[in-house]
């Protein structure tokens, strides 16, 4: 268990719907991160947030957006949704430090489903 | 742009034989590169990373991964495999384009391993 949690496991949701993503980091890390697992992309950085603070872009669409709120957990908004973003959403967290050096730590994901 | 490549969609290996994982990098500047597994239905777990000093990096369940800065090349190693190291192995790179400070982690591909007993 790597102290990363993300609800809900499964989402399953028809195109044009709305959704949103949850995850807590480990306790005291300040970095959070999102990545989107497909099979033909494979894993695809999407954003970085450290301590409220947006700190990189990925290959985010405009229809995604995220956020990080004061207690650190983060969120992870998906709009306007098309089959193609069925995918697996990981979350990762590391720090506290928020150095480049560290590793970081994956939730057990969130399966997204777009019928 | 920093990338990593995985050259092998999939590697086979007999337990008890010597594995070999192979990752190459494209990087400006110095390199840190990384190790994650995926065991199916599961997230990304951290084996090791190189970030500067010894070319050999030993990390978790016995794995080792030796950085060739001649060679960009970064692969990943056990003495002798399990059947329980049947996974998906991602190499890992930062990379420190954005303008606000932060950094992106750029994956490859990912190499299955199949380890039979």
């Amino acid at each position: 268990d790597s102290g990363v949690t993300q609800t809900p496991k499964h989402l399953i949701t028809a195109t044009g719907q709305r959704v949103t993503l949850r995850c807590s980091p480990r306790s005291g890390d300040l970095s959070v991160y999102w990545y989107q697992q497909s099979l033909d992309q494979g894993l695809q950085f999407l954003i970085h947030y450290y301590n409220g603070e947006e700190r990189a872009k990925g290959n985010i669409l405009e229809r995604f957006s995220a956020q990080q709120f004061p207690d650190l957990h983060s969120e992870l908004n998906l709009s306007s949704l098309e089959l193609g973003d069925s995918a697996l959403y990981f979350c990762a967290s590391s720090g506290p430090s928020g150095s480049s050096y560290n590793e970081q730590f994956f939730g057990p994901g969130t399966r997204l489903t777009v019928l | 742009a920093q990338s990593v490549a995985q050259p092998e969609d999939q590697v086979n290996v007999a337990e008890g034989n010597p594995l070999t994982v192979k990752c190459t990098y494209s990087v400006s500047g110095n390199p840190y590169l990384f190790w994650y597994v995926q065991y199916p239905n599961r997230g990304l777990q951290f084996l090791l990373k190189y970030i500067t000093g010894d070319n050999l990096v030993k990390g978790s369940y016995g794995f080792e991964a030796e950085f060739n800065k001649s060679q960009t090349s970064f692969h990943l190693k056990k003495p002798s495999a399990l059947v329980s190291d049947s996974a998906l192995y991602f190499c890992a790179v930062r990379d420190f384009g954005s303008r606000t400070g932060g950094f992106k982690t750029i994956f490859g591909a990912g190499t299955r391993l199949f380890v039979k007993a």
